[in-house]
């Protein structure tokens, strides 16, 4: 089976600390992962994704983040968090020709 | 703008009706999407046509829906005999090729009274 977790409906960080978004998945086959971004009334944005290659995937917006193959694991991170950051993300997997879509996190960057 | 456009952006029906939305995708993209998302959800995948080929339907996709895409470039996706249960964001994406990334489109709220 596919599947993508988010176990976090909601993260709260405050602005100028670090940030993580977990993500956790189970694919069949490689693993093509994806982080888009989600704010109000505006159409998913591609953050990043991992297809092969290096572990840290570095993104958009001083986005990144980290494949774990042994934890399957795809954690989204920031350094430091910026207010304009606080949207809905959402983690995804390709398998076959079919993308999973994880439930998604609401972040809030508190100023 | 060259982005992904979808059209209409909201369409309010009742129960009963059919509808019929449309999305014109980046130019030169011969993979394009259809998803449906709910309130407090990530996208769900519906189906997936390769120029003018639909390779996936997902088993979420009644009878009662139907995607074409007869020229390889824009989409439109019919919901017959609409339900409540369909009330949702219907979202396009279009992509270059398998496994490059997914650019979406603002999407379409269909609300069935």
């Amino acid at each position: 089976a596919q599947s993508v977790a988010q176990p976090e409906d909601q993260v709260n960080v405050a602005e100028g600390n670090p940030l993580t978004v977990k993500c956790t998945y189970s694919v069949s086959g490689n693993p093509y992962l994806f982080w888009y971004v989600q704010y109000p009334n505006r159409g998913l944005q591609f953050l990043l994704k991992y297809i092969t290659g290096d572990n840290l995937v570095k993104g958009s917006y001083g986005f990144e983040a980290e494949f774990n193959k042994s934890q399957t694991s795809f954690h989204l991170k920031k350094p430091s968090a910026l207010v304009s950051d606080s949207a809905l993300y959402f983690c995804a997997v390709r398998d076959d020709n079919q993308f999973y879509f994880g439930t998604g996190t609401s972040l809030t960057v508190i100023p | 703008d060259t982005g992904v456009s979808q059209n209409p952006r909201h369409k309010i029906t009742k129960r009963g009706q059919n509808v019929t939305f449309r999305c014109d995708p980046i130019s030169e993209h011969n993979r394009l999407y259809w998803y449906r998302q709910t309130l407090g959800q990530g996208p769900e995948f519906l189906t997936y046509f390769q120029n003018e080929a639909q390779l996936e339907k997902s088993r979420l996709l009644s009878d009662r829906f139907s995607a074409e895409r007869p020229k390889g470039s824009f989409s439109t996706l019919e919901i017959q005999r609409t339900e409540q249960g369909d009330s949702a964001m219907y979202l396009c994406a279009s992509s270059p090729e398998v496994v490059a990334t997914q650019y979406f489109g603002p999407g379409t709220r269909l609300t069935v009274l």
